[in-house]
């Protein structure tokens, strides 16, 4: 069965710190995907980035970095110099995409960016 | 402009009855979603489509009922059976197998 645990439920930080969102999997499976997506207080929810099981090279897009460590099954999300619109849910997800066509999303974490 | 539209934004529902939750897209998208998210959880799986007339029952199907007559929209009915419907709804679509989901503004359902 594929699994994502955030185990930070909440996170405060205070503007321009560095934040880091932990997101550990599990799956049995060799090829699947992983996500991140962004719930701002007004409910959509964004996409960030999608990587692929075999892509291990971690991603950089603004103050954004991705973490992505196969040998410990965990996918990290990053926020450099965070800013007060960087407050909102963030929620990691993982999908193999040829058992079914679902996501398996983890809880969610709420990040606060105080100003 | 190409998007996931959902309406209503809010929606409420009387003891008994059943409502109808919208969901629209212009993507082009093969594929529809409909997830149920509650206070501090992550998003679970109503009932999925991934193709014109015929849709797969998700993990919390039971109390809902779906239609996909066409390409475009995934209406989503949250039906008496439904003891406890209050929820944020969110809907999403994706185009090719593999390709990312990607999701509406939502619609919060409230039992009066």
């Amino acid at each position: 069965a594929q699994k994502v645990t955030q185990a930070q439920t909440e996170i405060s930080v205070v503007e321009k710190e560095d934040v880091t969102l932990d997101c550990v999997y599990e799956t049995r499976d060799t090829t699947y995907y992983l996500f991140w997506y962004k719930q701002p207080p007004s409910g959509e929810l964004v996409f960030l980035i999608r990587r692929n099981s075999f892509d291990e090279q971690n991603e950089i897009s603004g103050r954004y970095s991705w973490n992505f460590q196969k040998s410990t099954s965990s996918f990290n999300f990053t926020i450099t110099a965070s800013q007060v619109v960087d407050s909102a849910v963030y929620f990691c997800a993982l999908s193999v995409y040829y058992r079914d066509d679902k996501i398996i999303f983890g809880k969610g974490t709420r990040l606060h960016i105080l100003p | 402009d190409g998007g996931i539209t959902q309406s209503p934004k809010y929606l409420f529902r009387k003891e008994g009855q059943n409502v109808t939750l919208s969901c629209e897209q212009n993507l082009n998208h093969d594929a529809m979603y409909w997830y149920r998210q509650d206070p501090g959880q992550g998003l679970r799986l109503i009932y999925y489509s991934q193709i014109v007339n015929d849709f797969q029952k998700g993990d919390i199907a039971e109390g809902y009922s779906v239609s996909r007559e066409k390409k475009e929209s995934f209406p989503l009915t949250v039906t008496s059976a439904q003891k406890n419907p209050t929820a944020f709804y969110l809907c999403a679509s994706r185009g090719q197998p593999q390709e990312t989901q990607y999701f509406g503004p939502g619609t919060r359902l409230l039992v009066l």
